[in-house]
Formats: structure tokens, C-alpha cells, sequence
């Protein structure tokens, strides 16, 4: 199977503008989560999509935002970028039905610069 | 809250040698399952390896096995017959496996500890 992928893989905006990342699971997981890696605050969980419903969420402001297709793919969204929004962003995908949890397989990342 | 804790923030080790790298959790949950991902320059991050709290069996994949001390709340990888590919960022990673509004958790991860690999 082909593994999970991220598009694009580097992007660079300016203070203000907005930015969306796309993510495609592997085929057949239907659970998309999304982290951001910053050197200072590490890897911090920003949201779960699941059947196109958002059903975790961590401690972001609503600047972020994201969405899930039907065909299981997953776009974030960054609204009135910030320089402190520069980071590597990660996508996860997991089978997401499994009772007690399952493991989640990343992509290679966004890396997003904002100047 | 969970937090996950690895205090080697870096670790050296010769090729074809062993290392151990650290990691302990703090929780109140009984269930959960624990994980260490491997982040290569490429930024990919790579399951390694993985481990249910209700199993006393450490998990073991190949040269990568771990030692899960669920009193302690440790849960150190070791890393046998070092290579170097073996050269990267570790994360250790703790998920719940409580299902809160039908979310199986997501993952809380460690600061990470950076290995090298001697040739």
C-alpha cells in the first residue's frame, strides 16, 4: 500500500495570509490527525478527523482549522498566518474503528515558513 | 494530563554496539499503549516499535526491543547492533487507550532524544 502523503511538501507565506495542507491516508484508514513540530514545543497534537467529523482537538486557537472528504483525504487550514506558525506540520492516519486504539503512520510533513 | 518525558536529549553510540535510549510517562490511566517513532533528517517519522500496557511482554521488532516497567512508568528502547541508518531523532509516544466521544486519543509525545551513530 502506498503510505501516507502530504502536499506540498514545503510552502512559504507571509504574515497575515492563509495557508491550506493537504493530506492523503493510507488506503483504507479512515481516522486523519494532525500535529505540528516546532523546535521549541515539539510535537503537539492539533486535531482528528474521523467519517469527515472532527472528533479530537487539541489547544489551538481557531485560526486552525481543518476538514476530512469523504474519500477519507484531509485538508488544515492556518488563517491570518503568524511567524510562530512556522513548523513542520504532520499528518497521521490510522484504520480509526478499532475499539482500543491503533497505531498511526505519518507522512513526510509540510514544512511551512512564514515571513 | 499525560506527559511523556525523555531526559537524553542527546545519545552517541558506535556502530555495531548497543545503546538504550530512556523515556517514563506520567498517567492515572491502567490502559494505554506506548510507542517510539524514529525521525531520520528526511523528517519521516517512522514507527519503531510498540506496546500495549495490559501486555508484560516487551515488544520486540528485530534489533529493537524495549523494557516496559509499567510500575516505574518507564519505557526504555534498546537498540542492539547499532547501524548507520540507525542515526536519527527517537520520540517516545503515549496514547490513551480510553475512548473519549468515540476519539481513541491522540498521541502525547516526549521532547525526543537525537542518536548518532560512530563509524
Amino acid at each position: 500500500k502506498a503510505g501516507v502523503t502530504q502536499t506540498p511538501r514545503y510552502l512559504i507565506k507571509t504574515r497575515g495570509q492563509q495557508v491550506t495542507l493537504s493530506c492523503s491516508p493510507i488506503s483504507g484508514h479512515r481516522s486523519v490527525s494532525w500535529y505540528q513540530q516546532t523546535p521549541g514545543q515539539g510535537l503537539q497534537f492539533l486535531f482528528e478527523y474521523f467519517s469527515e467529523t472532527q472528533r479530537n482537538k487539541g489547544n489551538f486557537p481557531g485560526r486552525f482549522s481543518g476538514r476530512q472528504f469523504s474519500n477519507s483525504r484531509s485538508e488544515m487550514n492556518v488563517s491570518t498566518l503568524e511567524l510562530g506558525d512556522s513548523a513542520l506540520y504532520l499528518c497521521a492516519s490510522s484504520d480509526g474503528t478499532t475499539p482500543w486504539g491503533d497505531t498511526q503512520y505519518f507522512g513526510p510533513g509540510t514544512r511551512l515558513t512564514v515571513l | 494530563a499525560q506527559t511523556v518525558t525523555q531526559s537524553q536529549p542527546e545519545m552517541s553510540v558506535q556502530e555495531a554496539e548497543t545503546v538504550t535510549l530512556s523515556c517514563t510517562y506520567d498517567t492515572s490511566e491502567s490502559d494505554y499503549y506506548l510507542f517510539w517513532y524514529k525521525q531520520p533528517p528526511s523528517r519521516q517519522m517512522i514507527l519503531v516499535i510498540r506496546q500495549e500496557a495490559y501486555k508484560q511482554q516487551n515488544a520486540t521488532e528485530n534489533r529493537f526491543s524495549v523494557n516496559f516497567q509499567k510500575a516505574a512508568k518507564s519505557f526504555s528502547l534498546k537498540i542492539s547492533d547499532s547501524q548507520l541508518g540507525d542515526a536519527a531523532m527517537y520520540f517516545c509516544a503515549y496514547r490513551s487507550a480510553l475512548n473519549y466521544g468515540g476519539s481513541q486519543g491522540n498521541l502525547i509525545f516526549g521532547k525526543g532524544t537525537k542518536l548518532s551513530v560512530k563509524p
